[in-house]
């Protein structure tokens, strides 16, 4: 099955950048998708299609592919920020869902 | 108000039966493919199936085709997971979470509900 590889946690200071990364053998030829997750909530869609953003989404937050390799970036990070990031492909071939294993995000 | 709303879930024993159900309201049900997306405690996402909008068609993750069955009513705006011979993995809380038009990724989330396989 289609395997999407995250790393399991980046840690930042407040007002630095964070990167997480997210590496399939497709995903070059996928729309990338990205998730924030916080304790005992649901998840919230932050970036859609790459580089998307959805209204109330604050621009720290930006997307972008090279490759095989997706990467979300969350600029100027703050507390609030603290949370899981999920990235997310749809796999067209199978009509399968694929989810990224997760990234704990950690404001220092 | 725009809501997706899950319930259902509780305790089974392993090879026992569970339905859940999602109840929509506030946007166009009828034109809506629902997912469901389940999360293990202290793990990841894990996409479990969907189906399109007219519930013509569905798609299942490997790990549980052929126990569970998903279903739809769009007289009741209404979405359910009928599971069977549960085993002690499935264990998780249960999100729906609606697709936005054709475009694969989930712009709307319920709460999620409990389930819990265990002897």
């Amino acid at each position: 099955s289609y395997v999407l590889t995250q790393p399991p946690s980046v840690s930042v200071a407040p007002g630095q950048t964070a990167r997480i990364t997210c590496e399939g053998n497709y995903i070059g030829s996928q729309s990338v998708h990205w998730y924030q997750q916080k304790p005992g909530q649901a998840p919230v869609l932050v970036v859609y299609v790459n580089s998307d953003r959805p209204s109330g989404i604050p621009e720290r937050f930006s997307g972008s592919k090279s490759g095989n390799t997706a990467t979300l970036t969350i600029s100027r990070v703050e507390a609030g920020d603290e949370a899981d990031y999920y990235c997310q492909v749809w796999d067209t071939d199978s009509g399968h869902h694929v989810f990224g294993s997760g990234t704990k995000v950690t404001v220092l | 108000q725009v809501q997706l709303v899950e319930s259902g879930g509780g305790v089974v024993q392993p090879g026992g039966s569970l339905r859940l159900s999602c109840a929509a309201s506030g946007f166009n049900f009828n034109t809506s493919a629902i997912h469901w997306v389940r999360q293990a405690p202290g793990k990841g996402l894990e996409w479990v199936s969907f189906i399109r909008d007219d519930g013509g068609d569905k798609y299942y993750a490997d790990s549980v085709k052929g126990r569970l069955t998903i279903s739809r009513d769009n007289s009741k705006n209404t979405l359910d997971l009928q599971m069977n011979s549960l085993r002690p993995e499935d264990t998780a809380v249960y999100f729906c979470a609606k697709e936005e038009l054709r475009k694969g990724f989930f712009n709307l989330w319920g709460r999620g509900t409990l389930v819990t396989v265990s002897s």
